[in-house]
């Protein structure tokens, strides 16, 4: 139990579904993230939330979209897909307290493949 | 934006050695932290080290952030271990939510 929890574990999808991957922190943290980890890449932030205000946007493209209805919680909405956005989505969460912004904590990931 | 080099990138060691792992970046920090990720895919937040010198156990971090690099020592290595390690670091006067990670070290401990 890492405080983080992630849903789906697997997914697999075709590029014309509509899906959503959940994350849930109970660590009691004010800020979470949304990591893409592609093979042979280092992990790419996607977005950040804190205290429900979107933080940052790094460039992804619309057929990923972000929803944090409170701080606990987040998802991920996931449509027209490309079999490029294949990998390990991976939610995060830490506490960030004016300029300080200590360990960041992850959850398991869903290993997302697009057919 | 800041660059994170991390060496070795493969690693294979007998259980029971000593490793050290590097992580040299390009600009300053006020943020720095080594992760593992098991073959399951869980990162596992290790050490929050923007300066200094830190222990748990059979593993401690050094950051010496005025030249720009930490070091994660592990001793007496056991299978456990094997995995990947990541060094994340943000950028001083940069966002403090963006950390940007290395490409890690693979380390593999045989039995």
């Amino acid at each position: 139990e890492t405080g983080v929890t992630q849903t789906p574990r697997h997914l697999v999808m075709g590029m014309t579904n509509k899906k959503s991957l959940k994350c849930e922190q109970h660590l009691g943290h004010n800020a979470m993230y949304w990591y893409k980890q592609s093979a042979k890449k280092p992990l790419e932030l996607m977005f950040v939330y804190n205290f429900k205000e979107q933080t940052e946007n790094n460039s992804v493209p619309s057929r990923f979209s972000p929803e944090c209805p409170n701080s606990s919680h987040l998802f991920l909405h996931l449509h027209t897909l490309q079999p490029e956005d294949s990998a390990l989505y991976l939610c995060a969460s830490s506490q960030v307290v004016g300029q300080n912004n200590e360990k960041l904590f992850f959850g398991s990931g869903t290993q997302l493949s697009v057919l | 934006g800041i660059q994170v080099e991390q060496s070795p990138p493969d690693l294979i060691l007998q259980e029971g050695a000593n490793s050290t792992l590097r992580c040299n970046f390009s600009d300053s920090v006020n943020n720095l932290q080594w992760f593992h990720q098991n073959p399951w895919g869980q990162l596992i937040n290790l050490f929050y080290i923007p300066s200094g010198t830190k222990q748990n156990g059979r593993l401690s971090a050094t950051t010496v952030a005025t030249e720009r690099y930490s070091l994660l020592y592990i001793s007496s290595s056991q299978t456990t271990d094997s995995g990947v390690y990541f060094c994340a670091v943000a950028n001083s006067g940069g966002s403090n939510y963006k950390l940007t990670f290395g490409k890690g070290t693979l380390l593999t401990v045989n039995p």
